[in-house]
Formats: structure tokens, C-alpha cells, sequence
């Protein structure tokens, strides 16, 4: 079946750029996606880049998709102490608008 | 404001007892979705239904059921069946591809 991986951790300083990688195998995939889980709440959708785009910005947040080796990751530019949190990476396939999900990767920022 | 709603936010079931998660959105999608979120683990998918009156199994479904009688609601029933139940469920809704909106989710324990 379909698989996602993300590496677990990643600390930064704030002000420092962070780069959180994710690589997928379902190469149907339409749309891959970027949540963040803030403790005790519900995921929310940050940003998600077609499956034909190379690279997407909205603001501080920049998606690079490499198909070929169906790699994506997420900067987030000037990472403040409010990005502290866990990110999702998701992708749908074309099976009933499913997606698949990674672990999710815990980002600290330290002041 | 459109969204999901989840009740309740905490739930604590005893031995051999069914309890019901409820999840309302009033955002006109018409897929929704049943995810259970273990500690430092991703998402896997219990149930989810396209339409009105129509459902499929996820990854995860034994010991658990769902009922779509309503676009606006897709409510939970964690069985006796279902022998670990101790999570964080989530549920979500989506129309087309541009991602799932999350509820807050439900924290339910066994005691």
C-alpha cells in the first residue's frame, strides 16, 4: 500500500530557516499536503502543491516537490517559537479522495 | 463560521461499554473521515463515506462502526470489540483535492 516517511525531530534557532523532508511511494499521487498539529488539537491544513508543480510559496512557506523521487519538503523561512510544533506530510492518490499520512515531524525552535 | 465540530472533547469508556463520538460540519463536503492518532505515531484511517448513506472500511475498522444518515454528520461508535481504544480520534471532510478540515478531535481512555 501507499507509504509516507518523515524523519522525526528537527530543532532550529529561532530566526533560522527550517527544512522538513518527506518522501512518498504512490506514484499516482494528485495532491500532497502539509498539516500542522499544535498539543491536543486537531491538524490544520497549511499548504498542498499539485502533483504537476514543481514548487509552491505562500508567505514564509515554501514546498518543493521532486516527483521523480517523490520528495517534498516544507521551509518555513525566519521559523519563529510559535511554528513549535508537529507537521504532517500527506499525500492523496486517486482511490475515494484517501490520503496517507507520515508520522508527523516534532519541530522545537529554540529562542 | 463553517467548520467541525466534535463532542465530546474528552471520553472515558469502562470495560465491555460502547460509547459514540459525535462529528458535525457545516461546511457542504461531501466526504468525511475517521482517523485514530496513537502517541508519536501518524494517522490511520478507521472509516470514511462519499456520499449519504454509504461507507467504507479503512485501514482499521474492526471493533469499531459509523453511519452516514446526514451530509452534515458522520458519528463514531467504538464497539467492545475493539480491545485498545485508548487514542486521540480525529475526524475530517473534504470536497475535492484541497485537503482534509479537522475537527478538534476526542480523547478517549479506558478505565
Amino acid at each position: 500500500g501507499e507509504d509516507v516517511e518523515q524523519s522525526l525531530f528537527l530543532s532550529v534557532r529561532e530566526g533560522d530557516s527550517s527544512v522538513i523532508n518527506c518522501t512518498y511511494t504512490d506514484s499516482s499521487s494528485t495532491y500532497l499536503y502539509w498539516y500542522k498539529q499544535e498539543p491536543g488539537a486537531g491538524l490544520q491544513l497549511l499548504t498542498y502543491i499539485f502533483s504537476n508543480m514543481d514548487m509552491k510559496q505562500d508567505q514564509r512557506l515554501t514546498v518543493l516537490l521532486n516527483k521523480k523521487d517523490k520528495h517534498l519538503s516544507l521551509r518555513i523561512a525566519d521559523t519563529q517559537t510559535g511554528d513549535s510544533a508537529i507537521y504532517f506530510c500527506a499525500e492523496r492518490g486517486t482511490n475515494a479522495g484517501k490520503s496517507t499520512f507520515g508520522d508527523g515531524t516534532t519541530l522545537t525552535v529554540k529562542p | 463560521d463553517g467548520g467541525i465540530t466534535q463532542s465530546p472533547k474528552y471520553l472515558f469508556r469502562k470495560e465491555g461499554q460502547n460509547v459514540t463520538l459525535s462529528c458535525e460540519q457545516n461546511l457542504n463536503h461531501d466526504a468525511m473521515y475517521w482517523y485514530r492518532q496513537d502517541p508519536g505515531q501518524g494517522l490511520r484511517l478507521i472509516y470514511y463515506s462519499q456520499i449519504v448513506n454509504d461507507f467504507q472500511k479503512g485501514d482499521i475498522a474492526e471493533g469499531y462502526s459509523v453511519s452516514r444518515e446526514k451530509k452534515e454528520s458522520f458519528p463514531l461508535t467504538v464497539t467492545s470489540a475493539q480491545k485498545n481504544p485508548t487514542a486521540f480520534y480525529l475526524c475530517a471532510s473534504t470536497l475535492g483535492g484541497s485537503g482534509y478540515t479537522f475537527g478538534s478531535g476526542t480523547r478517549l481512555t479506558v478505565v
